[in-house]
């Protein structure tokens, strides 16, 4: 079974629903992060968390939220979908005794709005 | 303005060449450095990384060279393989061993190694 665990890994929605992504993680990892791709931007960082209590935004987190329900997982929400919100998104893991590095990623749940 | 930049969007490569991939950053802050390799439908996955107080590290086919001067980093494979055809993505973080030091991503390059 994979570490970390993304569901859905496909969904295709319309604009002004409200969708939630999930990430569980076996890892034992206190840090979890939310991130999404698009082409020739590389991997963007929409939100993190280093333990059930501590929730911090990253760089673009404008039009998303999070929670993190226990140490194993960490959800990611779009409240009110917009298609510039297209895109591959990945939730990531790490451990801070190894300098949180490397990251450790789900495989991904793309997610198209229509 | 991207922090992180790997200008070659693509590079094809003849299985047993060399492959060198280009990153170069802009943030003197960055202490760090990491390489992702990623298939299609899956995750990024770890493949190689060089703290700032190195100029270079290997393992194994993969070399990772560091010019702190000239803010750009490579990687090198030798001898490329077809299963090293992927996207790679090159990042950064500044703070390595502080709380909560963030990775800043390159837009990656997309690796074709032709049999």
């Amino acid at each position: 079974d994979a570490d970390v665990t993304q569901t859905p890994r496909n969904r295709i929605t319309k604009t002004g629903k409200r969708i939630m992504l999930e990430c569980s993680q076996t890892k034992g990892h206190d840090r979890m992060y939310w991130y999404r791709q698009d082409p020739g931007l590389g991997l963007r960082l929409i939100y993190y968390s280093f333990d059930v209590k501590d929730i911090n935004k990253g760089e673009i987190s404008d039009g998303y939220s999070v929670s993190r329900q226990a140490q194993a997982k960490f959800s990611l929400s779009l409240e009110s979908a917009i298609p510039n919100q297209t895109a591959l998104y990945f939730c990531a893991t790490s451990d801070p005794q190894t300098g949180d590095q490397p990251q450790h990623f789900g495989d991904g749940t793309r997610l198209s709005i229509l | 303005d991207q922090q992180v930049k790997q200008n070659s969007p693509s590079l094809s490569v003849q299985e047993g060449r060399i492959s060198i991939l280009n990153c170069d950053y802009t943030n003197s802050m960055f202490d760090y450095f990491l390489w992702y390799k990623k298939y299609p439908a899956e995750g990024p996955t770890f493949l190689i990384s060089i703290s700032s107080i190195k100029d270079k590290n290997e393992d194994g086919r993969f070399t990772v060279f560091l010019n702190k001067s000239a803010k750009h980093l490579s990687l090198h494979i030798v001898p490329s393989q077809p299963g090293d055809s992927a996207v790679y993505f090159c990042a950064a973080s500044a703070g390595f061993n502080n709380a909560g030091n963030m990775l800043t991503f390159g837009g990656g390059t997309r690796l074709m190694v032709k049999p």
